[in-house]
C-alpha cells in the first residue's frame, strides 16, 4: 500500500511569491491534514479536509489556504511568501472511521525555503 | 500559547537503559494522547497512544503513562536501542474534535541512544 506522497520535496522561493504544495493520501483515507514544522515550534496545525470540505483550521493567516479534490488529493497554497514561511510542510492522512484516533500517516514533507 | 509542552529538547541515554520522555499539557479538554517518532528526512510515524480513561498503555518496549491530575504523560522505552535515536513528539486531541483529526503537538525531544 503506497504511503502519503508529497510533491515537491524541496523548493526555493523568494519573498512575495506564492507556492502550491500537493499531497496524495493513502488510498481509502478520506481525511487530509496539513502541518507546518519549524525549529522550536514543533508541528503546528494548518487545516484539515474531509470530503472536499475544510473541517478545521489552525491559527494561520489567510495567506495559507488549501483544498481537497474528489479523489481526496489535497493542495495547500501560500501566497505573498514571507521569510518566516520557511519550514517543512507535512501532510497527513487518516482513515477517519468516525471515531477520532489521532493516528495520522504522514508524508515525508515539502521543505520550503523563502529567500 | 503552547498547550502541549516538551521541556527537554534533547536526551541522551546509554544503550540498554531506560529512556523516559516527558510531556505536559495545559488544556483539560484533551482526552487522547499520542507519541510520534520522527527520523531525519522522514515524516513522523505513530508510536503509541493512550486514552484519558487509562493511566497506562504498553506496546512491546514502549509504555506510555498518563497522570491526568498533573496533566502529565511520559513515554518509557525499555531497553533503549540505537534505532530509537530520533525526535519524539507528544500530541494531544480533544473530544470536541470528534471526527476531526486535529492534533496539538509538542516541540519534540531529540533522543540519542549511546552505544
Amino acid at each position: 500500500k503506497a504511503g502519503v506522497t508529497q510533491t515537491p520535496r524541496y523548493l526555493i522561493k523568494t519573498r512575495g511569491q506564492q507556492v502550491t504544495l500537493s499531497c496524495s493520501p493513502i488510498s481509502g483515507h478520506r481525511s487530509v491534514s496539513w502541518y507546518q514544522q519549524t525549529p522550536g515550534q514543533g508541528l503546528q496545525f494548518l487545516f484539515e479536509y474531509f470530503s472536499e470540505t475544510q473541517r478545521n483550521k489552525g491559527n494561520f493567516p489567510g495567506r495559507f489556504s488549501g483544498r481537497q479534490f474528489s479523489n481526496s488529493r489535497s493542495e495547500m497554497n501560500v501566497s505573498t511568501l514571507e521569510l518566516g514561511d520557511s519550514a517543512l510542510y507535512l501532510c497527513a492522512s487518516s482513515l477517519d472511521s468516525g471515531r477520532p484516533t489521532g493516528e495520522l500517516f504522514f508524508g515525508e514533507g515539502s521543505r520550503l525555503t523563502v529567500l | 500559547d503552547q498547550q502541549v509542552k516538551q521541556n527537554s529538547p534533547s536526551l541522551s541515554v546509554q544503550e540498554g537503559r531506560i529512556s523516559i520522555l516527558n510531556c505536559d499539557y495545559t488544556n483539560s479538554m484533551f482526552d487522547y494522547f499520542l507519541w510520534y517518532k520522527k527520523y531525519p528526512a522522514e515524516g513522523p510515524t505513530f508510536l503509541i497512544s493512550i486514552s484519558s480513561i487509562k493511566d497506562k498503555n504498553e506496546d512491546g518496549r514502549f509504555t506510555v503513562f498518563l497522570n491526568k491530575s498533573a496533566k502529565h504523560l511520559s513515554l518509557h522505552i525499555v531497553p533503549s536501542q540505537p534505532g530509537d535515536s530520533a525526535v519524539y513528539f507528544c500530541a494531544a486531541s480533544a473530544a470536541a474534535n470528534f471526527g476531526n483529526e486535529k492534533l496539538t503537538f509538542g516541540t519534540g525531544t531529540r533522543l540519542t541512544i549511546i552505544p
